[in-house]
């Protein structure tokens, strides 16, 4: 029975370049958000998918984005990185519509980005 | 079954009111306690709880956790009628049901729409 999966667990870029982050949900999940959390606060929402449309977007820069899969897996880009881009982002799978709004979000280990 | 409970559902106030809302939970492996506030689509992060009787606070808005009553309160004074928005609370848990062990499931209540009028 796998969880949400991430890759890569880590991850070590200097500013500018940019990255690509990706996540597979729990078997039959459809919905697909992503979270940025730095050390000591909560976890901030930055887009949510459900059915390969987008269906949230966070107080983000256009930097990043987003996309879903046929197979409902999810790609998280980020371009010309950041060094306050460092943190941890981490994808969450839903089974309904809403990320929230009563629901629960299994989170997935999460890839801990390093910009230098 | 882990659950998260907020009250009052809806609540409309005047500006210059002080409102008291409410988050109560019963999960297992209780890791911290989240307030967001959502105004269109999309929840901001207000707050992250994870000891009792500290409370947090930015500008008007403060909360605090109560881990024997199992409940948060977020207090804001002096409203404003930008504070219009739902304010959701979600529990982070740790969720050891999956081969990964030590996985985080984030339960969210059904948020409290908050209604401020000139």
């Amino acid at each position: 029975d796998a969880g949400v999966t991430q890759s890569p667990t880590h991850l070590i870029k200097t500013r500018g370049q940019h990255v690509t982050l990706r996540c597979s949900p729990i078997s039959g999940h459809k919905s697909v958000s992503w979270y940025q959390q730095v050390l000591g606060q909560g976890p901030q929402f930055i887009f949510q998918y459900y059915e390969k449309e987008e269906r949230g977007r966070g107080n983000f820069p256009d930097r990043f984005s987003a996309r879903q899969f046929p197979n409902y897996s999810s790609e998280l880009n980020v371009n010309a990185l950041l060094l306050g881009d460092s943190a941890l982002y981490l994808c969450a799978s839903s089974l309904a519509g809403a990320a929230y709004l009563g629901t629960e979000a299994f989170f997935g280990q999460g890839t801990r980005l390093t910009v230098v | 079954e882990d659950k998260v409970v907020q009250s009052p559902l809806s609540l409309v106030v005047h500006e210059g009111d002080t409102v008291t809302l409410n988050c109560s939970y019963e999960v297992t492996n209780f890791r911290s306690l989240l307030w967001y506030k959502q105004e269109k689509k999309a929840p901001t992060f207000l707050f992250m709880l994870t000891s009792s009787g500290i409370e947090k606070k930015s500008g008007r808005l403060s909360s605090i956790l109560d881990k024997k009553e199992l409940s948060s309160i977020l207090n804001i004074t002096a409203t404003q009628t930008g504070d219009s928005a739902i304010y959701l609370c979600a529990v982070e848990v740790r969720e050891g049901r999956s081969n990964a062990g030590n996985n985080r499931k984030l339960i969210w209540g059904l948020g409290t729409s908050l209604a401020v009028n000139p």
